[in-house]
């Protein structure tokens, strides 16, 4: 089992620029979820998917941020256009089935925006 | 939306000994879950143990175990025979229904030698 796979490891960007990450759940797991950790906020629940369908995006600042599941094996976070407020490490998770089954995390992103 | 605390940011512990993590919770769902997460200083991620609120004994997991206590909303983690590699931040993680995980503000454990 390969776990989580999320790329790149270290991303930095200038403010303005459009940055992609990048995830690949564990195989059969129908539950996404992507995270940001900061010093100040914690870890924060960005939006999750069951089964490729956004669930709840409540948790997404705002409108520069975007995410897709095209299909079971693969989901963008995008941040157009970033801002050095954006900086933190984010993660993604996947799980069996969202409830009481544990999340496995991938290594995170860390992003950097100067 | 979910009130978690972790009322200790720090905590000291000497090699060997036991330590106790608290976690409480505010939840009014009657059926939940509960998770404790290590994250060491290489930022990963891993989970520990899961208790469900209606399982009959205390979830252990190794050297992890977990003092559920339901009628006052709190999972306190236990860590016996600590080890110089728990030197961590631990998060508790109660989640209800559909929603996800909601992880506290963690307790960062140092394993003194």
């Amino acid at each position: 089992d390969a776990g989580v796979i999320q790329s790149p490891r270290h991303e930095v960007t200038e403010m303005g620029q459009e940055v992609t990450l990048r995830c690949k759940p564990i195989s059969g797991h129908d539950y996404l979820f992507w995270y940001r950790q900061t010093m100040m906020r914690g870890l924060e629940l960005l939006i999750y998917f069951n089964n490729n369908v956004p669930i709840d995006d409540s948790g997404m600042p705002e409108d520069r941020f975007s995410a897709k599941m095209p299909n079971a094996s693969f989901s963008t976070l995008k941040i157009q256009p970033s801002e050095p407020r954006d900086s933190a490490v984010y993660f993604c998770a996947s799980s069996l089935n969202g409830y009481n089954s544990p999340l496995h995390f991938g290594n995170g992103t860390r992003l950097t925006v100067t | 939306a979910q009130k978690i605390t972790q009322t200790q940011p720090g905590m000291f512990v000497q090699e060997k000994e036991a330590v106790t993590l608290d976690c409480t919770y505010d939840t009014s769902d009657p059926s939940y879950g509960l998770f404790w997460y290590k994250q060491p200083s290489s930022g990963e991620m891993i989970f520990l143990i899961y208790q469900g609120s209606y399982d009959q004994q205390n979830a252990t997991e190794g050297r992890y175990s977990l003092n559920f206590q339901k009628a006052r909303k709190s999972a306190n983690l236990v860590i016996s025979a600590s080890q110089l590699g728990d030197s961590a931040m631990y998060f508790c993680a109660p989640t209800t229904g559909r929603r996800a995980l909601t992880f506290g503000s963690g307790t960062r454990l140092q394993v003194q030698p």
